[in-house]
């Protein structure tokens, strides 16, 4: 069981659909992520929140739209996407700002998203 | 910016020690070096962090020398349950936006 969870566990959407993925923490960690992985790739960073603000956003196209409505939670919108967007969406949290790196991270087991 | 490199896969066998090497020549000063452990179909799991010398928990064991250009993390006695990817983290090392490094593929044979 992890403490960050991750709703839902698979998505299958056609490309001209909007869903939302969740993810929810309360450990009272300030800082929270979303990573994006593809199969036998490593996770790629692509927003960080540090209380309750976006602090990084890896160039990430404008269909996936971040939103932190407070200190435990995490939603990624998701709008107009591409087949290739398929891929394991993982949320992560940690102590202190996220702007370092240096905090361990704790990650949800992800959504499993397709796009037809 | 740190980068990292790691072995792409690695085997062993049960109850052997096994060590992964991650170099990291231009580590910051304030940088960490963390590492996790993947399953397929799950998040990566912290196994552990350290900055300097020697780090050990109940899983495994990291070597930092002094110049700190790479670590070694050091499973003990494996089990088949330790297959898995092991990724190097060192701060933000953000080459090409890829935190993660590409990671080592460990696969323990009985």
């Amino acid at each position: 069981d992890t403490e960050v969870t991750q709703t839902p566990k698979h998505l299958v959407m056609g490309m001209t659909n909007k869903k939302s993925l969740k993810c929810e923490q309360h450990m009272g960690h300030r800082a929270m992520y979303w990573y994006k992985q593809k199969a036998k790739k490593p996770p790629e960073l692509m927003f960080v929140y540090s209380y309750e603000k976006l602090s990084i956003n890896e160039s990430v196209p404008s269909r996936f739209s971040p939103e932190c409505p407070n200190s435990s939670l995490l939603n990624l919108h998701l709008h107009a996407l591409q087949p290739e967007d398929s891929a394991l969406y993982l949320c992560a949290s940690s102590q202190g700002s996220g702007i370092s790196g240096n905090q361990p991270q704790h990650f949800g087991d992800g959504t499993r998203l397709s796009i037809l | 910016l740190a980068k990292t490199t790691q072995p792409i896969s690695m085997d062993s066998y049960e109850g052997q020690e096994v060590n992964i090497t991650c170099s990291h020549n231009n580590i910051a000063t304030n940088d960490y070096i963390t590492w996790y452990q993947q399953f397929p179909s799950q998040g990566p799991r912290f196994i552990i962090q350290g900055y300097k010398t020697k780090v050990t928990n109940e899983v495994a064991s990291l070597f930092i020398p002094a110049d700190r250009k790479s670590s070694t993390l050091s499973l003990p006695r494996v089990s088949l349950s330790d297959t898995a990817v092991y990724y190097c983290l060192v701060g933000w090392n953000r080459d090409d936006k890829i935190i993660f490094g590409k990671g080592t593929r460990l696969h323990i044979l009985p």
